[in-house]
């Protein structure tokens, strides 16, 4: 079945590294996404990894994929109070259905 | 650029109503899907529309539908209201095409209120 779970929060504070967990049981996975939703906000779409990386960087962003275990990380380097959201880990399936399965989302607080 | 952009940003209606919820994609995206966001459930996908065809529908209703016009916007429309409607209805869009993959880019949603 389809399935993604994420843990439900997580605090830190501002200048240290974040790192949000999410795994998914479906194997035929073959893109996953991280989004952000601040309060009162739609989702931003933060990145996205195809399953046949290991790793993808974008400035202060690092996702991390490991197939095996189907897991996803998202790492947040230097994070500031304006980190502070909810993170949402979502998975697609090759082919023509175009419906992203969501974690329920991590609220990321970020304390000064 | 601008974004996706959902009307109205509220919407309070009572039980049995009949709600309409509009989505204009960001331009030049052709595909337009519907989420739910309600309490405690997290996002559940309910349709995608590409060049004016239903694609795919999620696990709702037929009280559920929606369309898309020739210029991309779409609609979700929710006949006979229940309290359990009541949630965040985010619409995204993303370049079109029926096969592979395409980020899709969320607006920022239509809260419904059902009274």
């Amino acid at each position: 079945g389809e399935d993604v779970e994420q843990s439900l929060f997580l605090s830190v504070r501002e200048g240290d590294s974040s790192v949000i967990n999410c795994t998914y049981t479906d194997s035929s996975s073959t893109y996953l996404y991280w989004y952000k939703q601040e309060p009162g906000a739609g989702l931003q779409l933060l990145t996205y990894i195809f399953s046949n990386m290991d790793m993808k960087q974008d400035q202060r962003l690092t996702v991390l994929l490991n197939k095996k275990d189907k897991h996803l990380s998202l790492r947040i380097a230097d994070t500031q109070t304006g980190d502070s959201a909810i993170y949402f880990c979502a998975e697609s399936h090759a082919g023509n259905n175009r419906k992203l399965i969501w974690g329920l989302g991590t609220s990321l607080a970020v304390n000064p | 650029e601008a974004g996706v952009t959902q009307s109205p940003t509220h919407l309070i209606k009572t039980r049995g109503q009949q709600a309409t919820l509009r989505c204009s994609p960001i331009s030049g995206h052709t595909s337009v899907y519907w989420y739910q966001q309600a309490l405690g459930l997290g996002l559940q996908f309910l349709l995608w529309y590409d060049e004016g065809e239903e694609r795919n529908r999620g696990n709702f209703p037929p009280r559920f539908s929606g369309r898309q016009f020739p210029n991309y916007s779409s609609e979700l429309n929710v006949n006979a209201l229940e309290l359990e409607d009541s949630a965040l209805y985010l619409c995204a869009s993303s370049l079109g095409g029926t096969g592979g993959h395409q980020p899709q880019h969320f607006g920022d949603g239509t809260r419904l209120s059902i009274l």
